[in-house]
């Protein structure tokens, strides 16, 4: 069963920083390129950013293209999100996605987890 | 960068069939797979259509997707609807460097 656990969600100042961690299991991490998808109270769903499966490719939003960065341990089964320079339009429930094998848009999700950038 | 857009809302009654439209704004919608989520209240989207017409196992076949080139729009169709299928659906696909969502359409079943 494919499984992916968000952490590292929580409240932080506008201008600080937040480091979030997905732990997959059930498929062969190493083979499936990943997504950090976010939405926004009340709001639909944003695409963030997206890596490939050995991390040669990687793709950000416009939104967050300088201030995040997306990265993966492949022996570990883990994909982060370091995000810098939080504002308060950052804020939303964060979640990891396996990517298709074509085109690599999601198709499992994790439970998400909720980042509030506020003072 | 294209956008897909969507109905913010639809309402069907129970056993009646109900169509979701997604249309692209540039570029041609056959060139991209067009995947369908669906998101009930509290919880993480669910896939129900991948690759324009694919239903994930454990995904009913009241649930179809297609494409139309001429209108240069996606469908999502759900038929004998139950009230269990309220709920948002998103149309999502892509181009060489960015994933896009549709904004959403809350679909009421009564």
């Amino acid at each position: 069963e494919v499984q992916l656990v968000e952490s590292g969600g929580g409240l932080v100042k506008p201008g600080g920083s937040l480091r979030l961690s997905c732990a997959a299991s059930g498929f062969t991490f190493s083979s499936y390129s990943m997504n950090w998808v976010r939405q926004a109270p009340g709001k639909g769903l944003e695409w963030v950013s997206s890596i490939s499966s050995s991390s040669s490719y990687i793709y950000y939003a416009d939104s967050v293209k300088g201030r995040f960065t997306i990265s993966r341990d492949n022996a570990k089964n883990s994909l982060y999100l370091q995000m810098n320079s939080l504002r308060a339009e950052d804020t939303a429930v964060y979640y990891c996605a396996r990517g298709l094998t074509t085109g690599g848009s999601p198709d499992y999700w994790g439970q998400g987890t909720l980042v509030t950038v506020s003072s | 960068n294209f956008m897909l857009t969507q109905p913010h809302s639809v309402s069907e009654s129970p056993g009646k069939t109900v169509t979701i439209s997604c249309t692209r704004s540039s570029g041609s919608i056959a060139s991209n797979y067009v995947q369908w989520y669906q998101q009930r209240p509290g919880s993480s989207p669910t896939t129900v259509i991948y690759e324009d017409n694919q239903r994930p196992s454990g995904v009913p076949d009241r649930f179809s997707g297609s494409i139309d080139s001429s209108s240069n729009s996606a469908s999502l169709t759900i038929s004998g609807l139950k009230t269990e299928d309220e709920a948002d659906y998103y149309c999502q696909s892509y181009d060489s460097s960015n994933q896009v969502f549709g904004g959403g359409t809350k679909l009421t079943v009564l």
